[in-house]
């Protein structure tokens, strides 16, 4: 089944304590992105990526890190979490047209504090 | 830069009533246009698209029709279910220059028995 999974699904945490939410896609997609969704805001973009290697900030970067070592994983990296971090995040992954829907995971609830 | 901009919610009918969820956009080129829903709990999913103008997407007894004249691409059902109740998401594909999506803001259904 064409999927992007991400883990873990809920995580609650400390500020300062770093973490990874993983995210991986089996439909050997060129385009991945993170996405965080806050209430009255809609989806922001955090980071995208186009092809392995090679990664782009979205619209709000600020306190992440994304890395692209293979074509199916995408993880986010919060090094030193804070609580305005504190959101609901999605990964997506879409193939190379402009055309072409994203394909989004079941999301990863975050909650810092 | 490239925007949608989707009526503010939330929505609510009754059941078997007609929905329309407004959209219009700006965009500097010529975008695949997509509408997403989300369900409690979920990821966003693809609803339908359309890829030029005068298409008219359509699934689930959803349809939307892209306007180019009047940059807009409207939801809508001619008899909603209960379990129609979600949020509806208005999306530009990437174009141009940009790899990036544009989502609109969302705007929830609520749909009472």
């Amino acid at each position: 089944e064409a999927q992007v999974t991400q883990n873990p699904r809920y995580l609650i945490t400390v500020t300062g304590k770093k973490l990874t939410v993983t995210c991986s896609q089996n439909m050997n997609h060129e385009y991945m992105s993170w996405y965080r969704q806050d209430p009255g805001l809609g989806l922001r973009q955090i980071y995208y990526s186009m092809n392995v290697e090679v990664t782009d900030k979205g619209d709000v970067p600020e306190g992440y890190k994304v890395s692209r070592k293979e074509k199916r994983n995408f993880p986010l990296i919060l090094e030193s979490p804070s609580p305005n971090q504190t959101s609901l995040y999605f990964c997506a992954s879409r193939a190379a047209g402009n055309n072409q829907p994203q394909h989004f995971g079941d999301g990863t609830r975050l909650s810092i504090l | 830069g490239d925007s949608v901009t989707q009526m503010e919610g939330p929505v609510t009918l009754s059941e078997e009533a007609f929905l329309t969820i407004n959209c219009t956009y700006t965009a500097t080129g010529y975008p695949s246009l997509f509408w997403y829903v989300q369900y409690p709990g979920e990821g966003l999913q693809l609803l339908l698209k359309a890829t030029k103008a005068d298409d008219k997407g359509s699934n689930k007894g959803f349809e939307a029709t892209y306007r180019k004249e009047t940059t807009s691409f409207h939801l809508e059902k001619g008899s909603v279910q209960v379990s129609d109740s979600a949020v509806y998401f208005c999306a530009l594909g990437a174009s141009g220059g940009s790899y990036i999506p544009t989502f609109g803001r969302g705007t929830s259904l609520i749909v009472h028995p």
